[in-house]
């Protein structure tokens, strides 16, 4: 079974923080992505990354960065956190190419507060 | 641009009873997939079915079947003989078939099922 796994399941965080997300896949999927998900807006892109070292901003990239070093594993940066960042956090893996029905594999979600 | 409605924030519904939740999208690409994810309460975004824009019948994937009315622009699901199981967040998401990486999603769906 694929399998996306993020570090925490629960975080809470104080403004001005530093916050980092772990996110690892463990399919060799060449692509990963990061989405927030807040009530009625459903899930919003804010990172992507098709490559190792490679990342591409999504529809709200502003207060994040990404990283990855390593196939496997894409990291969310919160530069200093803010309590609009409270949110759900999910992480998403997908393989290259593909039918287009190839879908994209989620991990459990990270829940971060920020206070 | 390409957009995702889904009209009905939530729903209950009595266990064994079918269900339909609406999706309608808007896009000007001819090519196209249409996915919807179950997310249960533990968080985790579960695909369920895929119909693509050139498929010539309804997608079927066990209890879930996908109505796609294409001149009508909506991909509904369909849940036959619904089950307590099934309460849940479903999202409906869309994918440019040009592009490999952006899903565009819906607001969601909750759906409880009622004993």
């Amino acid at each position: 079974d694929v399998k996306v796994t993020q570090s925490s399941r629960y975080l809470v965080k104080r403004t001005g923080e530093k916050v980092f997300l772990e996110c690892v896949q463990d399919m060799d999927h060449e692509n990963m992505f990061w989405y927030r998900q807040d009530p009625g807006l459903g899930l919003r892109l804010i990172y992507f990354s098709y490559d190792v070292k490679m990342k591409e901003k999504g529809d709200i990239p502003e207060g994040y960065s990404v990283s990855r070093e390593k196939k496997e594993r894409f990291s969310l940066i919160l530069e200093s956190a803010s309590t609009n960042q409270t949110s759900m956090y999910l992480c998403a893996s997908r393989i290259t190419g593909g039918a287009g029905n190839t879908e994209a594999f989620f991990g459990q979600g990270t829940r971060l507060t920020v206070v | 641009a390409q957009k995702i409605t889904q009209t009905q924030p939530g729903m209950f519904v009595q266990e064994k009873e079918a269900v339909t939740l609406d999706c309608t999208y808007d896009t000007s690409d001819p090519s196209y997939g249409l996915f919807w994810y179950k997310q249960p309460s533990s968080g985790e975004m579960i695909f369920l079915i895929y119909q693509g824009s050139y498929d010539q019948q309804n997608a079927t994937e066990g209890r879930y079947s996908l109505n796609f009315q294409k001149a009508r622009k909506s991909a509904n699901l369909v849940i036959s003989a619904s089950q307590l199981g099934d309460s849940a967040m479903y999202f409906c998401a869309m994918r440019d078939l040009h592009s490999n990486y952006q899903l565009i999603w819906g607001a969601g769906t909750k759906l409880i099922i009622k004993p």
